[in-house]
């Protein structure tokens, strides 16, 4: 069975304090690592897919990372609007549904 | 591009009462998705259809849920009779073909008391 485990459960940074957000997990086959953003009241927003281990995205403050057994989400320099939960999933060999951790809820303090 | 539109946004029901959730994804998406989120958890799959077909529902306790996707459109999402512990939200997604592209509702907030 596919499983995803996010640490730390949440985190409080002051802004401009970079740091990097944890997910390990166990799947047969890895078809994709995906990373979601996520506000109070609102659905997931998607943020990267990786593939394989070794690939990196960047969008803004974020940088995504995989290896074949853990992805980390680094935020550079954050500001209080990166401030929301942030959502890690895998889909697995022959799988058309994402796994997804329980989450890392981030702060950022001004 | 429209999103997925999802109603009511808020629901509150005593226990042992139905309800039903309403889900309208993307134009064109054929795969569909119904999460249930309990609070301080990830989203877990309760349903996926491909078209009006349903592909797994090994998650959803089917002796007091029920969902459909008529004309592989719309999709509906019931409870009946609700327990205190359904309180979640509960989130459609959608997707061109249930590989990537993702797209997910904001989601109905229910409270059972």
């Amino acid at each position: 069975e596919d499983q995803v485990t996010q640490s730390p459960e949440a985190l409080r940074l002051q802004e401009g304090e970079s740091s990097s957000l944890n997910c390990s997990y166990t799947v047969s086959g890895l078809r994709g690592l995906f990373w979601y953003r996520q506000d109070p009241g609102k659905g997931p927003e998607f943020l990267f897919t990786l593939y394989s281990a070794g690939e990196e995205k960047e969008k803004e403050r974020l940088k995504a990372t995989l290896t074949k057994k853990e992805s980390f989400l680094h935020i550079t320099a954050p500001k209080p609007e990166d401030s929301a939960t942030y959502l890690c999933a895998v889909m697995g060999e022959g799988a058309q549904k994402l796994v997804f951790g329980q989450g890392t809820r981030l702060t950022i303090n001004p | 591009e429209a999103g997925v539109a999802q109603s009511p946004r808020y629901k509150i029901i005593e226990k042992r009462q139905s309800v039903a959730f309403w889900c309208n994804p993307i134009s064109g998406h054929a795969t569909l998705y119904w999460y249930q989120q309990i609070l301080g958890q990830g989203p877990k799959l309760l349903i996926q259809f491909q078209n009006n077909g349903v592909v797994d529902d090994s998650q959803l306790p089917k002796d007091r849920f029920s969902a459909e996707r008529l004309k592989g459109v719309d999709s509906t999402l019931k409870i009946q009779p609700a327990k205190l512990e359904d309180s979640a939200v509960y989130l459609c997604a959608s997707s061109p073909d249930g590989n990537y592209g993702y797209t997910f509702g904001s989601g109905t907030r229910l409270t059972v008391v």
